[in-house]
């Protein structure tokens, strides 16, 4: 069974780095043609697509977020982190991780508040 | 990057009647990489579609995807009760991966 569960915290002050885990389980990312995204969902709105990283470790962010943000792995730990710099209240949002290319299976989703 | 629109932006149907959801793009979709999701209030994105076409495990036959290129579609031929939710397109056909907006199917 594959699973995928977000962990972080849920309130960063203005101006703060948030840094968030996803923890995966039934597949891993060394296997070829695997992939991981991190994707968010401000409140009443839209999906936005943040960033992916794959099993060969190449790595790909939105355009409009791309120097804020950093995706990485940890293959032993099957974890994937994205860190986003300069939090603005703006990204208040639900942030989820997902499989894939089509998103197969979603993690759960955290939601995290930018307020001071 | 490739802009996704989809229409109409809130459709309001009964159940038993058929939907119709659209979704354009602003470049042509490689190889059909267009991926359909529902989502319910609280509850996180379900896979419905992928590769334009092509039904995700255990998903019904209700739900059918078509299209190719910029203009894609998906039917839901006869509307469940269940089925009134949140629908999102996706490419990953060229990064970065975008998503349309949503299109929100309610009870009329």
């Amino acid at each position: 069974q594959v699973t995928l569960k977000e962990s972080g915290p849920a309130l960063v002050k203005p101006t703060q780095t948030l840094t968030l885990t996803c923890t995966f389980s039934g597949f891993s990312l060394s296997t070829s043609g695997m992939r991981v995204s991190w994707i968010r969902q401000p409140p009443g709105r839209a999906l936005e697509w943040l960033a992916r990283i794959d099993w060969d470790d190449d790595k790909f962010y939105s355009s409009s977020l791309r120097t804020r943000l950093t995706i990485s792995k940890d293959t032993s730990r099957n974890q994937v982190a994205l860190t986003m710099t300069n939090m603005d209240p703006v990204d208040t949002a639900t942030y989820y991780c997902a499989r894939g290319r089509a998103f197969d299976v979603w993690g759960q989703g955290t939601m995290v508040t930018v307020s001071s | 990057e490739i802009v996704l629109t989809q229409s109409p932006g809130t459709l309001s149907l009964s159940p038993g009647e058929r939907a119709s959801l659209s979704c354009g793009a602003s470049q042509s979709v490689s190889s059909s990489y267009l991926a359909w999701y529902q989502q319910k209030p609280g509850q996180a994105p379900r896979l419905l579609i992928y590769g334009a076409s092509s039904r995700a495990t255990g998903i019904p036959d209700r739900f059918s995807g078509s299209g190719s290129g910029t203009d894609f579609t998906l039917t839901i031929s006869r509307l469940e009760p269940e089925d009134f939710a949140v629908y999102y397109c996706q490419q990953y056909g060229s990064s970065p991966w975008t998503f349309g907006q949503g299109t929100r199917v309610e009870i009329k």
